[in-house]
Order: structure tokens, then sequence, then C-alpha cells
């Protein structure tokens, strides 16, 4: 896991609601992602982020929101647009090539 | 447990032998590829890079292997132990972009006593 931290480890959201996960990292990396994980799947991404309050959408960013305020954080918001939210979500930091993983985060849609 | 690797494929080696870990990947501009280790409910763990510029590169135990002519890439674990049981993806990405990295979905490796 690195420097690379993740909270909650699990997350349960009652339909309707918006939830943030939180990723922060102290390995002074410029660069942040967030991916989804599905059984079966290869990682995909949400979105990320190449510098301080800069991010860009990925492949799957509808029914999500993130925000980039500070170098170590990078925080990932789950809205009610998004209808499938049941999954595991990986943040990640790197450099321009290398990535390395956080913990992850259960989300788990009731 | 977690439910990451379900219906992935499997292989199953006995603790002491080596195993091997296969994958195809898509884009033939990849230059630059990445083997995650990815234990139940954790997230992936970096174990070895390759550059396009390489055929093989040896690390602890772990050798990786790149075909460039049939987009392939192997992971080799030598005297595989218990502790080496989780699902192993690679990665490969082209430009230097890390938003353009492409994940594989993973095969599953048993270590069986």
């Amino acid at each position: 896991d690195g420097g690379i931290t993740q909270s909650p480890k699990y997350l349960f959201r009652k339909e309707g609601q918006n939830v943030t996960l939180s990723c922060e990292q102290n390995l002074n990396h410029d660069a942040m992602y967030w991916y989804r994980q599905d059984p079966g799947q290869g990682l995909r991404l949400i979105y990320y982020s190449q510098i301080v309050n800069d991010f860009q959408k990925g492949d799957i960013a509808e029914g999500y929101s993130v925000s980039r305020e500070k170098k170590e954080s990078f925080p990932l918001t789950v809205t009610s647009a998004q209808k499938n939210p049941t999954a595991f979500y990986l943040c990640a930091s790197g450099t321009s090539d290398t990535q390395y993983f956080g913990p992850g985060t259960r989300l788990t849609v009731l | 447990g977690e439910s990451v690797g379900l219906h992935l494929p499997t292989l199953s080696v006995q603790e002491g032998d080596n195993s091997i870990i296969n994958c195809a990947y898509s884009n033939s501009a990849s230059d630059y590829f990445i083997w995650y280790k990815q234990e139940s409910g954790k997230g992936p763990q970096f174990i070895i890079d390759i550059r396009s510029n390489m055929d093989k590169r040896q690390g602890q135990r772990v050798t990786v292997l790149l075909n460039k002519t049939v987009k392939h890439l192997s992971l080799q674990i030598a005297a595989t132990q218990p502790g080496d049981s989780a699902v192993y993806f690679c990665a490969e990405n082209w430009d230097n972009y890390g938003q353009n990295f492409v994940f594989g979905p993973g095969t599953r490796l048993s270590v069986l006593p």
C-alpha cells in the first residue's frame, strides 16, 4: 500500500445518497487516479488528476465527481446518478508511468 | 472474501514449483508494462516492470518476459510459496501518460500445499 491511504475500507450507501471516498498520499506524487474494479474485469479509470486544481474524466466518469485542492488528497464522490455503484474502488498515485495503489474501498449499495 | 477475482482464470501450482502467468496485451504501441499482485481485499501491489526495449527482466524470484511480436507478456515465479496466492494482472502503457494504462482482468494463482 505504500504511502497511499484510503478510507473507509467498507462503505454502505442507501439509494439516492451521495458518498465520498477519501484518498491521501504522502509520496509527493503529482498524479492521482481513481479506478473502479468489478469481478472478472480489468481496472477502469474514473477520473485522474495530473496536478493540483486540475482533473480530467476517465473512461467511466458519469455519476462521479472529484476535487484536487491539495497535492496529497484526491477525494471521489459517488453521486446518486451512478446507477450501479457497488464495486471496489482503488485510488492510485504515481509518476508519469508507474502507479502505486491504495488498499481500496468496498462500496455497497443497500 | 473480496469479490474481485470471481470468474477469473485460475492457475493451481504445487508449493515449490515454478509458476508462469500469461498476459496478452492489446496495443502494439505499448512500450511499458507492469505486473501487479492483488491479495483478497487489498489494493494491487507493484511486482516488476519492463520496457519494450527489453525482452526479459529479473527480480527477486520473479522474471518478466516480453514478446512484442505476438504482444505477449509472462510472469514467472520461482519456487512458488503459499504467500504467492493472489490475483496477478498486467498493465500496459504508451506515451508515458498514467491515464493511458490498460489493465488486464487477471489470473488467480492458487498454491497447493
